[in-house]
């Protein structure tokens, strides 16, 4: 397995301009996880999915971010509109859920996005 | 609220010496702990993790020791070398509570040759 892949890699933006985040989960994963990371406030969890159903979006910022599931193997992940404290490295994980619970299992991440809204 | 504390940004150790992580919690509902490794523009990678019935989990060269009574774990890495050169992330879960794995701020490692 190529492991959690993420595009784009790099995105430029303008203020205002949506931006549009894809991530492919590993093989036979069924949770998936939204982390963006800053200077200020380290790795945040945004958003996370257990069997392609948002389980807690509690640390997304505000109505401007949109996830979804569309089906088990593909998340999304939308700012609309950007802004430029959107600035950020944003990462996907996945990992295999034993039951309830995630416990003994470890998120695999992709590499990650690096956002930069202008 | 940061229930996962990394207090130290940065530490730099001599290449074969001891490096020591630090990370304390505050939620007493965490029960699982992991060590995640990050190298720049790569995601963090899984370490080492242990839960909360062990107070001591070896692998190699990385060691992670947990108090429960003071909410503190460590990561030793001995003896250091400079490709272990990263930023290290110690990670927090509950079962049965939130199921989130909760990070803290990273501690960034430099092993000098």
């Amino acid at each position: 397995d190529a492991g959690v892949i993420q595009s784009p890699r790099h995105e430029v933006t303008e203020m205002g301009q949506e931006v549009t985040l894809r991530c492919k989960l590993i093989s036979g994963h069924n949770s998936l996880f939204w982390y963006r990371q800053t200077m200020m406030r380290g790795l945040e969890l945004l958003i996370y999915f257990n069997n392609n159903v948002p389980i807690d979006d509690s640390g997304m910022p505000e109505d401007r971010f949109s996830a979804k599931m569309p089906n088990a193997s593909f998340s999304t992940l939308k700012i609309q509109p950007s802004e430029p404290r959107d600035s950020a490295v944003y990462f996907c994980a996945s990992s295999s859920a034993r039951g309830p619970s995630i416990l003994g299992t470890e998120a695999f991440f992709g590499q990650g996005t690096r956002l930069t809204v202008v | 609220d940061q229930q996962v504390k990394q207090n130290s940004p940065s530490l730099s150790v001599q290449e074969g010496r001891i490096s020591i992580l630090n990370c304390d919690y505050t939620n007493s509902m965490f029960d699982y702990f992991l060590w995640y490794k990050k190298y720049p523009a790569e995601g963090p990678t899984f370490l080492i993790s242990i839960s909360s019935i062990k107070d001591k989990n070896e692998d190699g060269r990385f060691t992670v020791f947990l108090n429960k009574s003071a909410k503190h774990l460590s990561l030793h890495i001995v003896p250091s070398q400079p490709g272990d050169s990263a930023v290290y992330f110690c990670a927090a879960i509950a079962q049965g509570g939130s199921e989130k794995l909760v990070f803290g701020k990273g501690t960034k490692l430099t092993v000098n040759p």
